[in-house]
């Protein structure tokens, strides 16, 4: 069964420095997100991608997150200057298309930063 | 922003044993899902719900949309240990193609 795949699985990296999360969404699908989820806390919603451009962006997507599909298959979150509160697992989805369509979920990059 | 109220925060059972949980909003969703999330994993899909009404089951689990679109409850029957983790209802808004609005999670311990 197809599945929303991530990379890395842990990234460690120290505070102000430049990281890039990949994510290589379900090969059909048309729409690309990504959420984070701060240790014990609920999902939140980063930014949703369709068409090659942003469609929808929370507060917490600053000008510190930008996100790419850089070729047809990947799909990346960049945070260009870390801080201490980005630590966190960050998850992408996909969906195929459509409203009803639900979003399947990768296994998610756990973010230290230190 | 919009919310959603996730109940009960968590719960002790007994192996065997129904389990109930519940989301409500005050917005309306065109979708409702409910997820599970494993430690250090991803959420996974269990239930996807599209119609108001509309009862669904996925072998023990069972999950309701209610009639105005605004709550929604996930029974499991007969629970088992591999139903320990935290299970997340998340809501896709009416007229929104986008981004899912995510409860607080209820996080299900079952006492050996």
């Amino acid at each position: 069964e197809p599945e929303v795949t991530q990379t890395p699985s842990h990234q460690v990296t120290q505070m102000g420095q430049e990281v890039i999360l990949r994510c290589v969404p379900i090969s059909n699908h048309l729409y690309f997100y990504w959420y984070r989820q701060i240790l014990g806390q609920k999902v939140e919603f980063l930014v949703s991608f369709y068409n090659n451009e942003i469609s929808e962006k929370s507060e917490i997507f600053d000008d510190q997150f930008s996100v790419e599909r850089p070729d047809g298959s990947n799909f990346t979150l960049k945070i260009r200057s870390t801080k201490l509160e980005d630590s966190a697992m960050y998850f992408c989805a996909s969906k195929l298309a459509g409203s009803t369509d639900t979003q399947y979920f990768g296994p998610g990059t756990r973010l230290t930063v230190l | 922003g919009q919310q959603l109220n996730q109940s009960p925060q968590s719960m002790f059972i007994q192996e065997g044993e129904d389990v109930s949980m519940n989301c409500t909003s005050s917005s309306i969703f065109n979708t409702w899902l409910w997820y599970k999330q494993d430690p250090g994993e991803g959420p996974v899909l269990l239930i996807a719900l599209y119609k108001a009404g509309e009862l669904t089951s996925n072998g023990r689990l069972t999950a309701q949309f209610g009639i105005t679109r605004k709550d929604s409850f996930l029974n499991i029957s007969a629970s088992i240990p591999s139903d320990v983790g935290i299970y997340f209802c998340a809501g896709q808004l009416k007229d929104s193609n986008y981004q899912l609005i995510w409860g607080a999670g209820t996080k299900l311990i079952i006492k050996p």
